[in-house]
């Protein structure tokens, strides 16, 4: 089954303990991206890559880093995390970039920051 | 700056009615405009999409408009059913390979 997986679905950890959310595809989507949702803000792209060793800031990337050493797998961390991170994180893939191809997300991970 | 929004944050209708949720944009260069749908404890679903040089595009039970005029995009869903609700979601292509969504509407289909 084509997929976007996300790990894991939610964690509880406290201030300045680093975390990674890792995500993967199996459908060889050049194309990932982490997205943050807040309620009243939408989603809001933290970081993309449009393919392996290629990584670019989104609009929120302050606080977290990436990498893409392999095409299936975008973790996303969290070096210093903080309570203004809390929030519900979504992972995306598409074959190639946005101009004609729509996104797959996973489900989601819901991280809290005390 | 660039931003997509939605007139209504929710909508109610009965079973059977047509829905219509709209959505401004303010990018006006985006080539790309997309609507998802969001059930709770899952990440958005792709419903259809459209190319800016196409003002209509229907699929099954969905039609998407896009008017460029004056920046406005609908998605009209034919014959709701409890299944539809959820929030949807219009999103933007906006530039540098970023998407732009808006805030979202929930949609309520009561029996």
């Amino acid at each position: 089954e084509a997929q976007v997986t996300q790990n894991p679905r939610y964690l509880i950890t406290v201030t300045g303990k680093k975390l990674t959310v890792t995500c993967s595809q199996n459908m060889n989507h050049e194309y990932m991206s982490w997205y943050r949702q807040d309620p009243g803000l939408g989603l809001r792209q933290i970081y993309y890559s449009m393919n392996v060793e290629v990584t670019d800031k989104g609009d929120v990337p302050e606080g977290y880093k990436v990498s893409r050493k392999e095409k299936r797998n975008f973790p996303l961390i969290l070096e210093s995390p903080s309570p203004n991170q809390t929030s519900l994180y979504f992972c995306a893939s598409s074959f190639e970039g946005l101009s004609n191809q729509p996104q797959h997300f996973g489900d989601g991970t819901r991280l809290s920051i005390l | 700056g660039e931003s997509v929004g939605l007139h209504l944050p929710t909508l109610s209708v009965q079973e059977g009615d047509n829905s219509i949720i709209n959505c401004a944009y303010s990018n006006s260069a985006s080539d790309y405009f997309i609507w998802y749908k969001q059930e709770s404890g899952k990440g958005p679903q792709f419903i259809i999409d459209i190319r800016s040089n196409m003002d209509k595009r229907q699929g099954q039970r969905v039609t998407v408009l896009l008017n460029k005029t004056v920046k406005h995009l609908s998605l009209q869903i034919a014959a709701t059913q409890p299944g539809d609700s959820a929030v949807y979601f219009c999103a933007q292509e906006g530039g540098y390979n970023k998407l732009i969504f808006g805030a979202g509407t929930r949609l309520a289909v009561h029996p």
